[in-house]
């Protein structure tokens, strides 16, 4: 138990589905991040909170759409999805932004199918 | 921008010694992390190296050696637990988030 709860832990969705990903974290901290593991690749960012205001995009397709309410929850709303969007949504946090020794805690994610 | 390359496959047997390497490029270093991901798992936070040298914390220790952009994660006495992805990762501090660029993982098997 890390500490970041995700759900839910597996979604199979159609291209035209609306769908969200919830994260919570229950550690008191300030970043929140969402992450994207394909098979084989590097894990990719792609959105970073910091006090709940969004302070990097990492060129996402505006398709996925973040929301964070506050520093404890993280949302990724997603619609008109397609099939190479299929991955592991890894949503993490840190006590704050970036220093040089922060360590991110993981949720378990989201196993996303698009069919 | 950041690269990292490390092994993608890594095969050992129980309580053997395994290295997995990594080899960066960046434009602005601030330290190497390791992070473990079991199949199914959240990644954990491992180790990380933000000066030369090693790192021990009980049978895993960390090495850098910033001079040769170059780190490995060293597994001693390896259990069948020790299964799993294995990433290392730097700290990109050309953007505003700092953000932390991941290698494509190392997988390692451990056969009785």
């Amino acid at each position: 138990e890390t500490g970041v709860t995700q759900t839910p832990r597996h979604l199979v969705m159609g291209m035209t589905n609306k769908k969200s990903l919830k994260c919570e974290q229950h550690l008191g901290h300030n970043a929140m991040y969402w992450y994207k593991q394909s098979a084989k690749k590097p894990l990719e960012l792609m959105f970073v909170y910091s006090l709940e205001e969004r302070v990097e995009n990492n060129s996402v397709p505006s398709r996925f759409s973040p929301e964070c309410p506050n520093s404890s929850h993280l949302f990724l709303h997603l619609h008109t999805l397609q099939p190479e969007d299929s991955a592991l949504y890894l949503c993490a946090s840190s006590q704050n932004l970036a220093g040089l020794n922060e360590k991110l805690f993981f949720g378990s994610g989201t196993q996303l199918s698009v069919l | 921008g950041q690269s990292l390359e490390q092994p993608s496959e890594v095969t050992a047997v129980e309580g053997a010694i395994v290295q997995i390497n990594c080899t960066y490029q960046t434009s602005g270093f601030y330290g190497l992390s390791w992070y473990q991901q079991h199949d199914g798992g959240a990644p954990t936070f491992l180790s990380y190296n933000g000066l030369d040298g090693l790192e021990e914390t009980g049978r895993f220790s960390s090495f850098l050696s910033r001079s040769d952009s170059y780190g490995y994660l060293l597994l001693q006495e390896l259990q069948m637990k020790d299964s799993a992805s294995y990433f290392c990762a730097v700290r990109d501090l050309t953007g505003s988030a700092r953000q932390l660029t991941f290698g494509s993982g190392t997988q390692l098997t451990v056969l009785p």
